[in-house]
Protein backbone atom coordinates (compact mmCIF):
# COMPACT_ATOMS: atom_id res chain seq x y z
CA UNK A 1 0.00 0.00 0.00
CA UNK A 2 1.77 3.26 -1.15
CA UNK A 3 -0.41 5.43 1.38
CA UNK A 4 -1.75 7.40 -2.02
CA UNK A 5 -5.82 6.88 -2.26
CA UNK A 6 -7.42 7.22 -5.51
CA UNK A 7 -11.27 7.52 -5.93
CA UNK A 8 -13.22 6.25 -8.20
CA UNK A 9 -11.66 2.99 -9.11
CA UNK A 10 -13.43 2.77 -11.97
CA UNK A 11 -15.55 4.82 -13.65
CA UNK A 12 -17.76 4.57 -17.02
CA UNK A 13 -19.83 7.76 -18.57
CA UNK A 14 -21.08 8.74 -22.09
CA UNK A 15 -18.72 11.56 -24.43
CA UNK A 16 -19.98 14.92 -23.68
CA UNK A 17 -19.97 14.32 -20.08
CA UNK A 18 -17.83 15.61 -17.09
CA UNK A 19 -15.71 13.41 -14.38
CA UNK A 20 -13.95 14.35 -11.32
CA UNK A 21 -11.45 12.13 -10.03
CA UNK A 22 -10.08 12.43 -6.66
CA UNK A 23 -6.72 11.76 -4.97
CA UNK A 24 -5.58 11.74 -1.53
CA UNK A 25 -2.06 12.00 -1.03
CA UNK A 26 0.19 10.36 1.32
CA UNK A 27 0.28 12.00 4.79
CA UNK A 28 2.67 14.65 4.85
CA UNK A 29 3.13 14.56 1.40
CA UNK A 30 2.94 18.21 -0.21
CA UNK A 31 3.38 17.51 -3.56
CA UNK A 32 0.35 15.62 -6.14
CA UNK A 33 1.23 14.46 -9.60
CA UNK A 34 -1.47 13.50 -12.11
CA UNK A 35 -0.83 11.49 -14.99
CA UNK A 36 -2.65 9.70 -17.38
CA UNK A 37 -1.99 6.18 -19.43
CA UNK A 38 -3.84 5.19 -22.42
CA UNK A 39 -3.25 1.53 -23.84
CA UNK A 40 -0.10 0.75 -24.52
CA UNK A 41 1.38 4.15 -23.62
CA UNK A 42 3.62 5.50 -21.12
CA UNK A 43 2.58 7.82 -18.03
CA UNK A 44 2.14 10.93 -19.96
CA UNK A 45 2.64 13.86 -17.44
CA UNK A 46 -0.54 16.18 -16.82
CA UNK A 47 0.08 18.38 -13.91
CA UNK A 48 2.13 18.70 -10.87
CA UNK A 49 0.70 20.99 -7.43
CA UNK A 50 2.84 21.81 -5.05
CA UNK A 51 1.04 22.85 -1.51
CA UNK A 52 -2.18 24.00 -3.03
CA UNK A 53 -0.02 26.26 -6.29
CA UNK A 54 0.26 24.77 -9.68
CA UNK A 55 4.39 23.67 -10.26
CA UNK A 56 3.93 22.42 -13.66
CA UNK A 57 1.64 21.70 -16.42
CA UNK A 58 2.41 18.90 -19.16
CA UNK A 59 0.52 17.44 -21.74
CA UNK A 60 -2.67 18.76 -20.33
CA UNK A 61 -6.13 19.24 -22.95
CA UNK A 62 -7.50 22.97 -22.04
CA UNK A 63 -11.08 20.51 -21.33
CA UNK A 64 -9.08 19.14 -18.31
CA UNK A 65 -8.43 20.87 -14.83
CA UNK A 66 -7.14 20.42 -11.85
CA UNK A 67 -6.87 21.68 -8.49
CA UNK A 68 -4.99 21.03 -5.27
CA UNK A 69 -7.03 21.47 -1.82
CA UNK A 70 -6.13 22.93 1.29
CA UNK A 71 -5.83 19.84 3.14
CA UNK A 72 -3.52 19.15 0.13
CA UNK A 73 -6.04 16.29 -1.86
CA UNK A 74 -6.48 16.96 -5.10
CA UNK A 75 -9.12 16.54 -7.91
CA UNK A 76 -8.77 16.36 -11.77
CA UNK A 77 -11.76 17.62 -13.49
CA UNK A 78 -12.84 16.17 -17.08
CA UNK A 79 -15.25 18.02 -19.27
CA UNK A 80 -16.47 17.48 -22.21
CA UNK A 81 -15.18 13.39 -22.42
CA UNK A 82 -14.55 12.03 -25.95
CA UNK A 83 -14.23 8.76 -26.69
CA UNK A 84 -9.71 9.02 -26.87
CA UNK A 85 -9.93 10.43 -22.99
CA UNK A 86 -10.38 6.76 -22.20
CA UNK A 87 -7.52 5.76 -20.04
CA UNK A 88 -5.61 4.69 -16.45
CA UNK A 89 -5.33 7.90 -14.76
CA UNK A 90 -2.80 8.10 -11.79
CA UNK A 91 -2.22 10.17 -8.98
CA UNK A 92 1.21 10.47 -7.34
CA UNK A 93 2.60 12.29 -4.30
CA UNK A 94 5.87 13.28 -2.93
CA UNK A 95 7.08 15.21 0.64
CA UNK A 96 8.93 18.19 -1.80
CA UNK A 97 8.95 19.72 -5.13
CA UNK A 98 11.02 17.59 -7.33
CA UNK A 99 13.68 14.84 -7.64
CA UNK A 100 12.78 12.64 -5.10
CA UNK A 101 10.43 9.54 -5.78
CA UNK A 102 6.84 9.56 -6.00
CA UNK A 103 4.49 7.34 -4.74
CA UNK A 104 1.57 6.12 -6.70
CA UNK A 105 -1.97 5.08 -6.24
CA UNK A 106 -3.71 2.64 -8.06
CA UNK A 107 -5.26 4.52 -10.93
CA UNK A 108 -9.05 5.15 -11.65
CA UNK A 109 -9.30 3.26 -14.94
CA UNK A 110 -12.02 6.15 -17.14
CA UNK A 111 -14.04 4.45 -19.69
CA UNK A 112 -15.97 6.95 -22.64
CA UNK A 113 -18.78 5.08 -24.39
CA UNK B 1 6.63 14.99 -25.95
CA UNK B 2 9.08 11.78 -26.20
CA UNK B 3 11.35 13.29 -23.87
CA UNK B 4 11.90 10.20 -21.96
CA UNK B 5 12.12 6.80 -24.79
CA UNK B 6 12.33 3.49 -24.14
CA UNK B 7 13.11 2.12 -27.27
CA UNK B 8 12.59 -1.53 -26.48
CA UNK B 9 8.49 -2.56 -25.53
CA UNK B 10 9.67 -5.92 -24.50
CA UNK B 11 12.51 -8.57 -22.99
CA UNK B 12 12.60 -11.51 -22.30
CA UNK B 13 15.44 -13.28 -20.27
CA UNK B 14 15.89 -16.86 -18.95
CA UNK B 15 16.19 -16.94 -14.81
CA UNK B 16 19.99 -16.16 -13.39
CA UNK B 17 20.85 -14.44 -16.22
CA UNK B 18 21.11 -10.23 -16.63
CA UNK B 19 18.10 -8.18 -17.42
CA UNK B 20 19.27 -4.51 -19.34
CA UNK B 21 16.59 -2.20 -19.77
CA UNK B 22 17.28 1.01 -21.89
CA UNK B 23 16.11 4.48 -21.93
CA UNK B 24 16.94 7.79 -23.05
CA UNK B 25 16.29 11.35 -22.70
CA UNK B 26 16.35 14.63 -24.47
CA UNK B 27 16.09 17.30 -22.23
CA UNK B 28 19.34 18.40 -20.50
CA UNK B 29 17.42 20.15 -17.73
CA UNK B 30 16.78 16.32 -16.29
CA UNK B 31 18.84 15.83 -13.20
CA UNK B 32 17.56 13.08 -11.40
CA UNK B 33 16.13 10.04 -12.69
CA UNK B 34 14.17 7.06 -11.79
CA UNK B 35 12.90 3.39 -12.60
CA UNK B 36 9.59 1.97 -11.89
CA UNK B 37 8.31 -1.30 -11.64
CA UNK B 38 4.76 -1.91 -12.57
CA UNK B 39 2.28 -4.70 -12.03
CA UNK B 40 -1.03 -5.40 -13.28
CA UNK B 41 -4.06 -3.19 -11.93
CA UNK B 42 -1.54 -1.71 -9.08
CA UNK B 43 0.28 2.01 -9.92
CA UNK B 44 3.97 2.15 -10.67
CA UNK B 45 6.23 1.36 -7.85
CA UNK B 46 9.76 2.99 -7.25
CA UNK B 47 12.61 0.64 -7.47
CA UNK B 48 16.34 3.06 -7.99
CA UNK B 49 17.42 5.91 -8.50
CA UNK B 50 20.18 7.70 -9.74
CA UNK B 51 21.28 11.72 -8.95
CA UNK B 52 23.13 12.98 -12.62
CA UNK B 53 26.11 13.40 -10.32
CA UNK B 54 26.71 9.85 -10.28
CA UNK B 55 27.61 7.39 -13.08
CA UNK B 56 26.64 4.73 -10.95
CA UNK B 57 23.62 3.33 -8.12
CA UNK B 58 23.23 -0.09 -6.79
CA UNK B 59 20.70 -1.51 -5.02
CA UNK B 60 20.92 -5.15 -4.60
CA UNK B 61 20.42 -6.95 -7.53
CA UNK B 62 19.76 -3.64 -9.39
CA UNK B 63 21.91 -1.45 -10.80
CA UNK B 64 21.24 1.59 -13.10
CA UNK B 65 24.10 3.26 -15.18
CA UNK B 66 23.96 7.00 -16.54
CA UNK B 67 25.59 8.12 -19.30
CA UNK B 68 25.26 12.13 -19.26
CA UNK B 69 27.41 12.64 -22.53
CA UNK B 70 24.54 10.03 -24.26
CA UNK B 71 21.97 11.21 -22.74
CA UNK B 72 21.02 7.58 -21.74
CA UNK B 73 20.61 5.15 -18.95
CA UNK B 74 20.05 1.68 -17.98
CA UNK B 75 18.61 -0.65 -15.47
CA UNK B 76 20.74 -4.16 -14.77
CA UNK B 77 19.06 -6.63 -13.06
CA UNK B 78 21.29 -9.60 -11.87
CA UNK B 79 19.96 -12.34 -11.88
CA UNK B 80 16.87 -12.05 -13.11
CA UNK B 81 13.94 -13.90 -11.08
CA UNK B 82 10.73 -14.81 -12.20
CA UNK B 83 9.18 -12.32 -10.20
CA UNK B 84 10.94 -9.52 -11.60
CA UNK B 85 8.31 -10.09 -14.85
CA UNK B 86 6.87 -6.85 -14.90
CA UNK B 87 6.69 -3.30 -16.86
CA UNK B 88 9.50 -0.98 -16.09
CA UNK B 89 9.65 2.54 -16.54
CA UNK B 90 12.29 4.84 -17.06
CA UNK B 91 11.89 8.24 -15.46
CA UNK B 92 13.61 11.77 -15.62
CA UNK B 93 13.19 14.48 -13.47
CA UNK B 94 13.95 18.27 -13.33
CA UNK B 95 12.17 21.51 -13.71
CA UNK B 96 9.30 20.59 -11.36
CA UNK B 97 7.56 17.40 -13.32
CA UNK B 98 8.86 14.05 -14.23
CA UNK B 99 8.20 12.69 -17.19
CA UNK B 100 7.92 8.66 -17.98
CA UNK B 101 9.12 6.44 -20.76
CA UNK B 102 6.72 3.85 -22.73
CA UNK B 103 7.51 1.40 -20.36
CA UNK B 104 9.27 -2.34 -21.45
CA UNK B 105 7.90 -5.76 -20.56
CA UNK B 106 10.27 -7.59 -18.98
CA UNK B 107 9.56 -11.55 -19.08
CA UNK B 108 11.65 -13.73 -17.14
CA UNK B 109 11.52 -17.34 -17.86
CA UNK B 110 11.99 -19.70 -15.35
Amino acid sequence: DSGVTQTPKHLITATGQRVTLRCSPRSGDLSVYWYQQSLDQGLQFLIHYYNGEERAKGNILERFSAQQFPDLHSELNLSSLELGDSALYFCASSRDRGNEKLFFGSGTQLSVL
Amino acid sequence: DQQVKQNSPSLSVQEGRISILNCDYTNSMFDYFLWYKKYPAEGPTFLISISSIKDKNEDGRFTVFLNKSAKHLSLHIVPSQPGDSAVYFCAASGNNDMRFGAGTRLTVKP
